[in-house]
């Protein structure tokens, strides 16, 4: 199984300013077709979890341009560049590349 | 709009089985994979199975490999996640969630139920 890791895994965050979460995974993301089979989540205190990004870069539909994605192989980046107090909650990376899907184990972000 | 509705809360012995349902509407069910997640509580999120979208075909995470069980019936737009033999370390809420895709392309699990709650204690 691929194991997903995310550091940190606490984010005290200051509203209007950026931030940014880190995940690696135990074995290359990249698939044949050029893509990173590599997600970005966010469930937000109290609900189901949210779709960010895919594809390692792509932002999902409705989703404010704060929201960033980078990263190939096995490093991944999530930033926010202003983030907003709507933003708190846990943010999971997740890989899609091979069964069993695997999750980080979050990056828990509150205001400060 | 694309919704997903999940059964309501369970409480089960152990030993016993539970059966939660997904109820698919505003999009056409057979063309999207629907997957299944679980949270237990104060944890993270941890991957169980999905049913494929054009061959209905079955991929389950081996650690519940006999255990679990993932259903549709495409006329009722609903799938089906039961499993059996349940211990305490099962109790958690239980996600459906669609894996978008456009023509074929992967574009994340874009819509998710609002989960269901499993309790399992004697």
């Amino acid at each position: 199984d691929i194991v997903m890791t995310q550091s940190p895994l606490s984010l005290p965050v200051t509203p209007g300013e950026p931030a940014s979460i880190s995940c690696r995974s135990s074995q290359s993301l990249l698939h044949r077709n050029g893509n990173n089979y590599l997600d970005w989540y966010l469930q937000k205190p109290g609900h189901s979890p949210q779709l960010l990004i895919y594809f390692a870069s792509n932002r999902a539909s409705g989703v404010p341009d704060r929201f960033s994605g980078s990263g190939s192989g096995t490093d991944f980046t999530l930033k926010i560049s202003r983030v907003e107090a709507e933003d708190v909650g846990v943010y999971y990376c997740m890989q899609a590349l091979q069964p069993p899907r695997t999750f980080g184990p979050g990056t828990k972000v509150e205001i400060k | 709009q694309v919704r997903l509705v999940q059964s309501g809360a369970e409480v089960k012995r152990p030993g016993a089985s539970v059966k939660v349902s997904c109820k698919a509407s505003g999009y056409n069910f057979i063309d999207y994979t629907l997957h299944w997640v679980r949270q237990a509580p104060g944890q993270g999120l941890e991957w169980l199975g999905w049913i494929d979208r054009d061959s209905g075909k079955i991929q389950y995470s081996q650690k519940f490999q006999g255990r679990l069980t993932i259903t549709r019936d495409t006329y009722a737009t609903t799938a089906y996640m039961e499993l059996s033999r349940l211990i305490s370390e099962d109790t958690a809420v239980y996600f459906c969630a669609r894996e978008g895709q456009t023509s074929g392309w992967y574009e994340g699990c874009d819509y998710w139920g609002q989960g269901a709650p499993v309790t399992v204690s004697s």
